[in-house]
């Protein structure tokens, strides 16, 4: 089996900083994604890739900008955090069908 | 564009019960259906799935589609404690190598003992 890894676990930015956040996966999907979570609601499509180099927005990607400069990973960058955002962010890597997690990065800007 | 809404939003059920959960799609040319189940602070996992009309049922948890009524449901039997979590419903409409699934905005499921 495989397991997809998201660093950091937990990440407190102030108003207007740019934000990072990494994911790994060594399933050796080509497709991979972020979404954003809020407070135990609904997945929210930011940005998908379907191969290296590939980016593909979603329906929540202003504000945000992605990367996939190889196989196995795919950042994420929040361009502008906005005060008092709080949400989790989830990559997912998927062949056809079933989509696969990791354990999420938890924003908190102050 | 697809849209996925889930019902009920949350959902109180007593150990043992049977427990129903809905989820409505926009697109008739959907072709892939699935439940994923997320425990507290932890990663959305993959449940169940099914592609055409009918049902499914893997051990105490069917899932059941109807594309002519643009619904599916998960069935929980003997409802236990540690099914306690947010259940997300998803679909993919098309047939490609990727799989691009739009996600229900989840219902919250408390067992209680």
């Amino acid at each position: 089996g495989g397991i997809i890894t998201q660093t950091p676990k937990f990440l407190i930015g102030q108003e207007g900083q740019k934000l990072t956040l990494k994911c790994q996966q060594n399933f050796n999907h080509d497709t991979m994604y972020w979404y954003r979570q809020d407070s135990g609601k609904g997945l929210r499509l930011i940005y998908y890739s379907i191969t290296e180099n590939d980016l593909q927005k979603g329906d929540l990607s202003e504000g945000y900008d992605a990367s996939r400069e190889k196989k196995s990973s795919f950042s994420l960058t929040v361009t502008s955090a906005q005060k008092n955002e709080m949400a989790v962010f989830l990559c997912a890597s998927s062949i056809w069908g079933e989509q696969y997690f990791g354990p999420g990065t938890r924003l908190t800007v102050l | 564009q697809q849209k996925v809404q889930q019902s009920p939003e949350s959902l109180i059920v007593p150990e043992g019960a049977m427990t129903s959960l809905n989820c409505t799609f926009s697109d008739s040319a959907s072709q892939y259906f699935a439940w994923y189940r997320q425990h507290s602070g932890k990663a959305p996992k993959a449940l169940m799935s099914i592609f055409s009309n009918g049902e499914k049922e893997e051990g105490r948890f069917t899932i059941h589609l109807n594309k002519a009524s643009l619904h599916f449901s998960l069935h929980i039997r003997d409802s236990q404690p540690s099914d306690s979590a947010l259940y997300l419903c998803a679909v993919i409409r098309e047939s490609s190598s990727f799989s691009k699934l739009v996600f229900g905005q989840g219902t919250s499921l408390s067992v209680v003992p």
